[in-house]
């Protein structure tokens, strides 16, 4: 069945970097859209950016720019975000998602990784 | 880019309608046909209930119904159900990117 697979969960200190990925299964990977949002603790729902898996094109939240980077890689249908000079309040749950064309909504998701940011 | 407003909270009765409100600016929601709405339960990812406006991906009960009136997008739940108490979100495509709602909890009384 169509999936976005995502691993658990990371701890970091502030000003370090992470890094998390999602795993497509169930469809064409480069036919779909990625997109990255996160949902800090008791908090809404943020979008960060999105990356064209065919062509490895990215767009970002302006809050994003100069923090975030997106990447895929297709030979295993896993795209991934890196988040950079971490702070106390990145700490939220991440979320991959896809979607068919930029504009449209994102119908499958991840399970989400939780980045907690403490010293 | 400031996040869709939407009321914090919104309840009814078992079998009652409800609607959600969510307004944006000319740049987003009354710009593009590209207003999204998503489920959220407790610990859960979000699910996607309305895309485009006003379409149901398969699968999805058509008890739920979306609407756009120049700037603001509203989602409409009749038949209201107990597995309905859920947090609702809206979302809208604007210049290459998206923004989201603030979020609406709704409760079933």
């Amino acid at each position: 069945q169509v999936q976005l697979v995502q691993f658990g969960a990371e701890v970091k200190k502030p000003g370090a970097a992470v890094k998390v990925s999602c795993k497509a299964s169930g469809y064409t990977f480069t036919d779909y859209y990625l997109h990255w949002v996160r949902q800090a603790p008791g908090q809404g729902l943020e979008w960060l950016g999105w990356i064209n898996p065919h062509s490895g094109g990215t767009n970002y939240a302006q809050k994003f720019r100069g923090r975030v980077t997106m990447t895929r890689d297709t030979s295993v249908s896993t795209a991934y975000m890196e988040l950079s000079n971490l702070r106390s309040d990145d700490t939220a749950v991440y979320f991959c998602a896809r979607s068919k064309f930029v504009g449209d909504g994102t119908d499958v998701w991840g399970q989400g990784t939780t980045v907690t940011v403490s010293s | 880019q400031s996040a869709l407003t939407q009321p914090a909270s919104v309840s009814g009765s078992p079998g009652q309608s409800i609607t959600i409100s969510c307004t944006g600016t000319s740049s987003d929601i009354g710009g593009y046909n590209y207003a999204s709405w998503y489920q959220q339960h407790p610990d859960k990812a979000p699910k996607l209930m309305i895309y485009e406006v006003t379409n149901r991906p398969s699968g999805v009960s058509n008890r739920f119904s979306g609407s756009k009136s120049g700037n603001t997008a509203s989602l409409t739940i009749s038949g209201l159900q107990a597995e309905d108490e859920a947090d609702y979100y809206c979302s809208s495509y604007t210049s290459s990117t998206y923004v989201f709602g603030t979020g609406t909890k709704v409760t079933v009384l």
